[in-house]
C-alpha cells in the first residue's frame, strides 16, 4: 500500500535558520505529492504541491522537488521565520484513487 | 466563499454513548472525505464520498462507525456504542474531483471527540 514517512520531530530552529524537512514515499504508479501546514489554533491547509517527477512546488519561500529516482519530496526553505511555526505534513495522493495518505507530521518551532 | 465547516467543535461524551459529527464542505466540491487524527500523527483516511455514495470507506475501523451524505453536500459521521479509543479530532476534507484535479483538500478546522 502508499505510505509517506516524514523526518521525525521536533524541530526548533532559530529565526533566518535554513530548514529542510525530509519526506519519502512509498506508492504504486504516480501520485501526486503535497506538503499541507497547520498553524496553531487552524485546520490543516496546502502549502505546496508537485503533480509529476521532477516539478518543483513553491509557496511563501518553502519549496519542495518531486524525486522519483530517491522517492523523496523533501521541505526547504532558506531562511525561517517565528511565523513559520507550525506542523507540516507531508502528503501523497494517487488520480482517481480517491483518499490521500500523510506522515505523521513535523513540529517546527522557530525562535527570535 | 465560506470554507469547510465542522460541528461541533468540542464534544465531550461518556463511554456507550452516541456520537453525530457534521460537515458542510465547500459549495460545488463532489468528493468528501472523513479522515481521523490523534495526538502526534497524521490525518488517518475513514471514508470518501463522491457524490451521495461511498466510493472508498476501507478506513472505518469497525461496524460502530458510519457515515452518509444523502444529499451530495452535507455529510454525518456517526459513531454507536463509543469507546475511549474513540477520542481524537475528526477531519473533515473536500475537494473538486474534475478532469485534472490532483487530489488537493481542503479540510474544516475538526471536531474534537473526548470519550470519557
Amino acid at each position: 500500500g502508499n505510505s509517506v514517512t516524514q523526518m521525525e520531530g521536533p524541530v526548533t530552529l532559530s529565526e533566518e535558520a535554513f530548514l529542510t524537512i525530509n519526506c519519502t514515499y512509498t506508492a504504486t504508479g504516480y501520485p501526486s505529492l503535497f506538503w499541507y501546514v497547520q498553524y496553531p489554533g487552524e485546520g490543516l491547509q496546502l502549502l505546496l504541491k508537485a503533480t509529476k517527477a521532477d516539478d518543483k512546488g513553491s509557496n511563501k519561500g518553502f519549496e519542495a522537488t518531486y524525486r522519483k529516482e530517491t522517492t523523496s519530496f523533501h521541505l526547504e526553505k532558506g531562511s525561517v521565520q517565528v511565523s513559520d511555526s507550525a506542523v507540516y505534513f507531508c502528503a501523497l495522493s494517487r488520480a482517481g484513487a480517491g483518499k490521500s495518505t500523510f506522515g505523521d507530521g513535523t513540529t517546527l518551532t522557530v525562535k527570535p | 466563499g465560506a470554507g469547510v465547516s465542522q460541528t461541533p467543535s468540542n464534544k465531550v461524551t461518556e463511554k456507550g454513548k452516541y456520537v453525530e459529527l457534521r460537515c458542510d464542505p465547500i459549495s460545488g466540491h463532489t468528493a468528501l472525505y472523513w479522515y481521523r487524527q490523534s495526538l502526534g500523527q497524521g490525518p488517518e483516511f475513514l471514508i470518501y464520498f463522491q457524490g451521495t455514495g461511498a466510493a472508498d470507506d476501507s478506513g472505518l475501523p469497525n461496524d460502530r462507525f458510519f457515515a452518509v451524505r444523502p444529499e451530495g453536500s452535507v455529510s454525518t459521521l456517526k459513531i454507536q456504542r463509543t469507546e475511549r479509543g474513540d477520542s481524537a479530532v475528526y477531519l473533515c476534507a473536500s475537494s473538486s474531483r474534475d478532469r485534472g484535479n490532483t487530489g488537493e483538500l481542503f479540510f474544516g478546522e475538526g471536531s474534537r471527540l473526548t470519550v470519557l
